[in-house]
């Protein structure tokens, strides 16, 4: 079964350019999680999806980050315009938190690092 | 505003050696993760605990849970080469399906 797939691995934009990021979640995992993770700090949620509806979003940068989960299966994450702060790695993760046993865990893509210069 | 707290946050160690990386967390939660992430890589789940008392070991990494003390241990035993990576653990809150991760703990086993 193939995990959570994130695509670019890398990206390098100048600081005011727009980026976007897509995340395709495991099969029949509704909720799906955006992090950013700081270099040597731990993954900070940005938004939280559960189907197609962003059920938390109170971390997400509104003004320059936007989200979507159309169909509740693929997202992608935008950054417009973006800052020099926001260099760092964006996790997606997927599970079936709610729907299943309580042992069900978060499954992470690989990750896309962003770099602003 | 749920905390989760790790510490140590570097931990160097000799092979052979045993050690414990604790995980303190702030309000309860009726479940704790312990993740692995080696450099440039992804978090992968090693252990999930769900109650008070529970203890999970795999290899010679050994996860314990006490919901009381809110807090969480993973512990080391007879440290090798190939267990260098941060561990972070991460709890989520009851009724809510979302994980709080703590600040990761970096470990590197000398030879």
């Amino acid at each position: 079964e193939a995990g959570v797939v994130q695509s670019p691995r890398y990206k390098i934009i100048e600081k005011k350019q727009p980026v976007a990021f897509w995340c395709n979640p495991i099969s029949g995992h509704n909720t799906l999680y955006w992090y950013r993770q700081n270099l040597g700090q731990g993954p900070e949620l940005l938004i939280r999806y559960e189907n197609e509806e962003a059920v938390d979003d109170s971390q997400l940068p509104k003004d320059r980050f936007s989200a979507e989960r159309l169909k509740g299966v693929d997202s992608t994450l935008k950054i417009q315009p973006a800052e020099l702060g926001d260099s760092a790695v964006y996790l997606c993760a997927s599970s079936t938190l709610g729907q299943g046993p309580l042992n069900t865990e978060a499954f992470f893509g690989q990750g896309t690092r962003l770099t602003v210069v | 505003e749920l905390k989760v707290e790790q510490n140590p946050l570097f931990l160097s160690m000799q092979e052979g050696k045993n050690y414990t990386i604790y995980c303190n967390y702030s309000t309860t939660s009726d479940r704790l993760y312990w993740y692995r992430q080696d450099p440039g890589k992804s978090l992968e789940s090693l252990f999930v605990l769900l109650s008070n008392g529970a203890v999970k070991q795999e290899g010679r990494l050994m996860a314990s849970l006490d919901t009381k003390a809110r807090l969480s241990t993973l512990h080391i035993t007879a440290a090798v080469h190939d267990l260098s990576a941060t561990y972070f653990c991460a709890v989520v809150l009851i009724y809510v399906n979302q994980f709080y991760f703590g600040t990761g703990t970096s470990l590197t086993v000398i030879p």
